[in-house]
């Protein structure tokens, strides 16, 4: 079935650093979501992404939908101690309604 | 967003037992989906909740062990059945709002629920 690679698995950055990870299918999403993920707490919505090409930011986070269709990617900019968490990508499986969720990304800021 | 609010919050039961979740959303949503989150891993998809009828299971997820109900458009339930330990995992109320198939998911805090 269709599965979702995130990268890298987790990371360790220093406060301030610029972030990058990304998310690659098998096969062609028509959409791609980014959720952070907190201790204790469901998955968040960060950015929607519905265009090949696309690029699209909140705040300072930059997420790009691949041209191939077949990977996204997700920028933060200037890390701050509270963007700990877990990243998400995921995506309509093809032909249905229903989301797939990659593997996620941890990430740690230390101050 | 739907506000999405999930009880319990956390449990712990004992092996055998039953125990059902609740999910109650504040505004009308067309859409609503359960989630498992196994220790330090991803979210898997148990089952879209169907207004008015029976749940639709992915592989790997049976009626009998998880029965669903949803008899309105902002309330659902999961039932965890004849728990083990191996159902030690975080699950995960989501709701789609819009009509299109590709509208953005928002999640509940989750039920974290331990067996002994």
């Amino acid at each position: 079935g269709q599965q979702l690679n995130q990268s890298p698995q987790s990371m360790f950055i220093q406060e301030g650093e610029d972030v990058s990870m990304n998310c690659t299918s098998s096969s062609i999403f028509n959409t791609w979501l980014w959720y952070k993920q907190d201790p204790g707490e469901g998955p968040v919505l960060l950015i929607a992404l519905y265009k090949a090409g696309e690029l699209t930011s909140n705040g300072r986070l930059t997420a790009q939908f691949g041209i191939t269709r077949k990977d996204s990617f997700l920028n933060i900019s200037a890390s701050i101690p509270s963007d700990v968490g877990i990243y998400f990508c995921a995506g309509p499986t093809s032909g249905t309604y229903k989301y797939i969720f990659g593997t996620g990304t941890r990430l740690k800021v230390l101050a | 967003s739907a506000v999405i609010s999930q009880k319990p919050s956390r449990d712990i039961c004992q092996r055998g037992t039953s125990l059902t979740i609740q999910c109650q959303v504040d505004s009308q949503v067309t859409m609503m989906f359960w989630y498992r989150q196994q220790p330090g891993q991803s979210l898997t998809l148990i089952a879209t909740a169907n207004q008015g009828s029976e749940a639709t299971y992915e592989s790997g997820f049976v009626i009998d062990k998880f029965p669903i109900s949803r008899p309105n458009l902002t309330f659902s339930t999961l039932t965890v059945s004849n728990m083990s330990p191996e159902d030690s995992s975080i699950y995960l109320c989501s709701v789609r709002t819009g009509l299109n198939s590709n509208q953005p998911q928002h999640f509940g805090d989750g039920t974290r629920l331990s067996i002994l």
